[in-house]
């Protein structure tokens, strides 16, 4: 797509369930990151692909919280048994290759954790 | 390891003013350094970057940034600020060749006065 693309856009959620965010990066793009922004705070780094493989996944925040990638195609970001401190802003972004030259943002998916 | 410093939270001008936001990195390897801009509930956008080219960089919409290896900054301005520049700045940095995934500020505020 001409961009990167990720849903939903918000998300309110229960305490103790699961939820699922999708991105859906520019296509060509060999590189995909998440990361969490919270409330007034910067951004988090959580998890990185290239291609289907997860380099760096240091940035997870516990066990509750997975991802997996299709090919070079789209990426899911799993949080089970949710909890209020998840409630932030998940960026997804799409490079070329690594990224030297910057990376393409989508426009988030808003979670609120009740 | 990298690491990013933003000095100021938040910085006020008044339109027409000058814009400058801090930025200082650490590095162990020779830096990429970008500058993303955040408009109220949308994604980042890339402003401009700095890949061991010329230190002086010209971006979007009007700004500019200077590497300074000695300082370790890598400075935003903007000779005149518009009310349309009010947003979130985020700087950012990436090992030499950008095999690691960005490392980002804490993000600062630029509020445009009338």
């Amino acid at each position: 797509g001409a961009g990167v693309s990720q849903s939903p856009s918000n998300k309110v959620t229960e305490k103790g369930k699961d939820v699922e965010l999708r991105c859906d990066p520019i296509s060509g793009h060999t590189a995909l990151y998440w990361y969490r922004q919270r409330l007034g705070q910067g951004l988090e780094f959580l998890i990185y692909f290239q291609g289907n493989s997860a380099p760096d996944k240091s940035g997870l925040p516990s066990d509750r919280f997975s991802a997996e990638r299709t090919g070079e195609s789209v990426s899911t970001l799993t949080i089970q048994r949710t909890q209020q401190e998840d409630s932030a802003v998940y960026l997804c972004a799409s490079s070329l290759d690594r990224g030297a030259y910057g990376y393409t943002f989508g426009s988030g998916t808003r979670l609120t954790v009740v | 390891a990298q690491s990013v410093t933003q000095l100021g939270s938040h910085v006020s001008v008044s339109e027409g003013a000058l814009v400058l936001l801090r930025c200082n990195y650490s590095s162990s390897v020779p830096p990429y350094l970008f500058w993303y801009v955040q408009y109220p509930n949308q994604g980042l956008q890339l402003l401009l970057k700095y890949t061991s080219a010329a230190t002086l960089v010209k971006g979007i919409n009007g700004f500019e940034a200077e590497f300074k290896k000695s300082e370790t900054s890598f400075h935003l301005t903007k000779p005149s600020a518009h009310m349309s520049d009010a947003a979130e700045y985020f700087c950012a940095v990436s090992g030499y060749s950008g095999n690691t995934p960005l490392v980002f500020g804490k993000g600062t505020r630029l509020s445009v006065i009338a």
